[in-house]
């Protein structure tokens, strides 16, 4: 059975400062996902990893995997108060099933 | 672009009715997926469907059915429900058959269950 982690579970943070939110998954998991949402809000996707090694950016935003520590990282770089929410790391199980299994989130807040 | 379409939004319910919920995945997915989320909590799922017949099956209670139509939207059915059924119920759709298709899951709404 897929166990994904994520830590930290709360992080606040000042603007303009970089930090990276961890995810651990602990059976092997052929793709990663991470999603953002706003609160009562719906999941966002933003990032889709496949591959050892993947590495994937949008904006200020960078998601990177690696298999084999099952291990994916999201790194914020020079935050903004736009990104404040809820990001979850989720992974899809190798084999036959197809849903997701979601790490407990981490809610970030970005302070002025 | 099309999105995952969910009703209704919000529905109020009592203790021991019955509820159902309705999503219409992004045309041409061919697969759904229900999933719950407690207040403060990861999205736990339920089921799935592929083409019309349940795929995987979740933390589902016996007390909850579904089952995915020929036009491809699925009904979540819940009866005697419960206090600690309010929730957020996410459906997503996916592309299996699709060239290139990553499995990727595209989230409706959601619809806020309050049970009382």
């Amino acid at each position: 059975e897929l166990k994904v982690e994520q830590n930290p579970l709360f992080l606040s943070m000042q603007e303009g400062k970089n930090y990276t939110i961890y995810c651990n998954y602990s059976t092997t998991s052929d793709r990663l996902y991470w999603y953002r949402q706003d609160p009562g809000k719906s999941l966002e996707s933003l990032f889709v990893l496949l591959s050892n090694g993947a590495v994937k950016q949008e904006g200020r935003l960078m998601a990177s995997l690696d298999t084999k520590a099952r291990l994916s990282t999201l790194h914020i770089t020079a935050a903004v108060h736009d990104l404040s929410a809820t990001y979850f790391c989720a992974g899809r199980p190798s084999g036959s099933a197809r849903q997701l299994t979601f790490g407990s989130g981490t809610q970030l807040t970005v302070l002025p | 672009a099309a999105g995952v379409i969910q009703s209704p939004r919000h529905l109020i319910k009592e203790k021991r009715e019955t509820a159902t919920l309705k999503c219409y995945p992004i045309p041409r997915h061919d697969t759904v997926y229900w999933y719950q989320q407690g207040p403060g909590q990861d999205p736990q799922f339920l089921i799935s469907f592929y083409e019309k017949m349940q795929s995987d099956k979740g933390s589902i209670p016996d007390r909850f059915s579904a089952q995915q139509f020929s036009d491809y939207h699925s009904e979540l059915n819940m009866s005697s429900l419960e206090l600690g059924d309010s929730a957020l119920y996410f459906c997503a759709s996916s592309p299996q058959k699709l060239a290139g298709a990553h499995y990727e899951q595209y989230f409706g709404p959601g619809t806020r269950l309050t049970v009382t």
